[in-house]
């Protein structure tokens, strides 16, 4: 079992829809949570961070955290095809500081 | 401000050579990580240096090593490169560690 899981996709979604993307963690230690975008050639650029159960907005964006299922997603309303891209999950485990642990990454197409 | 910098951006190397990689955190962040990113295994982490010591190492042989100055910049070595060392590094700065992270460009590495 991967530490840190995420479907690879393509996620496929229309333009203005809302994209869902999943990530599941299995060290039940973790304490920090982080959604990152990366465009194809470029390096991860930080989108949300959340450190507690519920949700967390940030303009188009929902990260959501449930520490009981040890499950955290990302909500992209009104996707817009320059939201196009790679989106990794990183968890921090407690104790484990400085240290991320990454899915592999979900691919979302915004289609015009 | 200005974001973390790394140089150089493409290094081409042949097999059993060895190589420094360089890395100027975001001004004021003493928290400085490693990653490499390949298609096959994503982004994994190499280690992670705060105040001139290394608090964390992943799983990586001990070819690959780093080292943090006075001034948070930070430097890894590859020695005796092999082909399968060809991949994206990236290094990523934050406050204390705790913090979200921050990446920079990433450096571009192919053995020959």
């Amino acid at each position: 079992q991967k530490e840190v899981e995420q479907n690879s996709g393509p996620l496929s979604v229309p333009e203005g829809a809302i994209a869902s993307l999943n990530c599941t963690y299995s060290d039940r230690g973790s304490q920090s949570f982080f959604w990152y975008r990366q465009y194809s050639g470029k390096s991860p650029e930080l989108i949300m961070s959340i450190y507690s159960n519920g949700d967390k907005e940030d303009g188009r964006f929902t990260a959501q955290l449930n520490k009981a299922s040890q499950y955290v997603s990302l909500l992209i309303r009104d996707s817009q095809p320059s939201d196009s891209a790679t989106y990794l999950c990183a968890v921090r485990s407690g104790g484990n500081t400085g240290k991320l642990i990454f899915g592999q990454g979900t691919t979302l197409q915004v289609k015009p | 401000k200005a974001g973390v910098t790394q140089t150089p951006r493409y290094l081409i190397k042949t097999r059993g050579q060895q190589v420094t990689l360089s890395c100027s955190p975001i001004s004021g962040h003493r928290s400085v990580s490693w990653y490499q990113q390949t298609p096959g295994q994503g982004l994994q982490f190499l280690f992670e240096y705060f105040s001139e010591t290394q608090r964390n190492k992943g799983n990586f042989p001990g070819r690959f090593s780093g080292r943090q100055f006075s001034n948070s910049r930070s430097e890894m070595n590859v020695s005796t490169l092999e082909l399968g060392d060809s991949a994206l590094y990236l290094c990523a700065s934050s406050l204390t560690g705790d913090e979200p992270q921050h990446f920079g460009d990433g450096t571009r590495l192919s053995i020959l």
